[in-house]
């Protein structure tokens, strides 16, 4: 059960834009199309953003969006805001025989 | 409004037992399944625990099976975390969390209750 690998850190500037990349094995995040990502303030419980790779739920800004290639995937934040900073990690499903999911190590996000 | 509101943490001493509860409103209970995820203070998220929506399967982390029982109480719209045999790395925050298996992901989370492991 070996978590996807997100790089510690990323940065912008407000309107900016910045990616996020998150990378597991072809067990799960190549293999599913089943990755999400999750925006966590500190102190706060994590809060859904992007499933199913690239979807959105309802309120969440199309400002925020999700894509994959091969054995990663990425989270991008366009028009970077105040509030976008905050620790984002992915996750991905990796199979139903022995039920497994994991995620990534959390990346945070400064806007400068 | 969905809630799903934990209870139970605190501070155990290793080696001991202790029960989280998940009560949760707003969502049809009975038709989701369930997970506990925890994050040890400063650390990441770590899924920790599974159940079917009726109760037929559950699974766990490597780092819990054993140890932990995860179960459920359609008719309470309740979930439980049973906890035995506490370690010093088991101190986190534990999530009670829903799950859509259409996309199989993380839908609604609750605030979150702590458990301390320590002598």
């Amino acid at each position: 059960q070996s978590a996807l690998t997100q790089t510690p850190s990323a940065s912008g500037s407000p309107g900016q834009s910045v990616t996020i990349s998150c990378t597991g094995t072809s067990s799960d995040v190549g293999d599913y199309n089943y990755v999400s990502w999750y925006q966590q303030h500190p102190g706060k419980a994590p809060k859904l953003l992007i499933y199913g790779v690239s979807k959105r739920p309802s309120g969440v800004p199309d400002r925020f969006s999700g894509s994959k290639s091969g054995n990663t995937a990425s989270l991008t934040v366009s028009g970077l805001q105040a509030e976008d900073e905050a620790d984002y990690y992915c996750s991905s499903y990796a199979g139903s025989n022995n039920f497994h999911v994991v995620f990534g190590g959390g990346t945070k996000l400064t806007v400068l | 409004q969905v809630q799903l509101v934990e209870s139970g943490g605190g501070v155990v001493q290793p080696g001991r037992s202790l029960r989280l509860s998940c009560a949760a409103s707003g969502i049809t209970f009975r038709n989701y399944g369930m997970h506990w995820v925890r994050q040890a203070p400063g650390k990441g998220l770590e899924w920790v625990a599974v159940i079917w929506y009726d109760g037929s399967n559950k699974y766990y982390a490597d780092s819990v099976k054993g140890r932990f029982t995860i179960s459920r109480d359609n008719s309470k719209s309740t979930l439980f975390l049973q906890m035995n045999s506490l370690r010093a790395e088991d101190t986190a925050v534990y999530y009670c969390v829903s799950w859509r298996g259409d996309y199989n992901y993380f839908d609604y989370w609750g605030q979150g209750t702590l458990l301390t492991v320590s002598s």
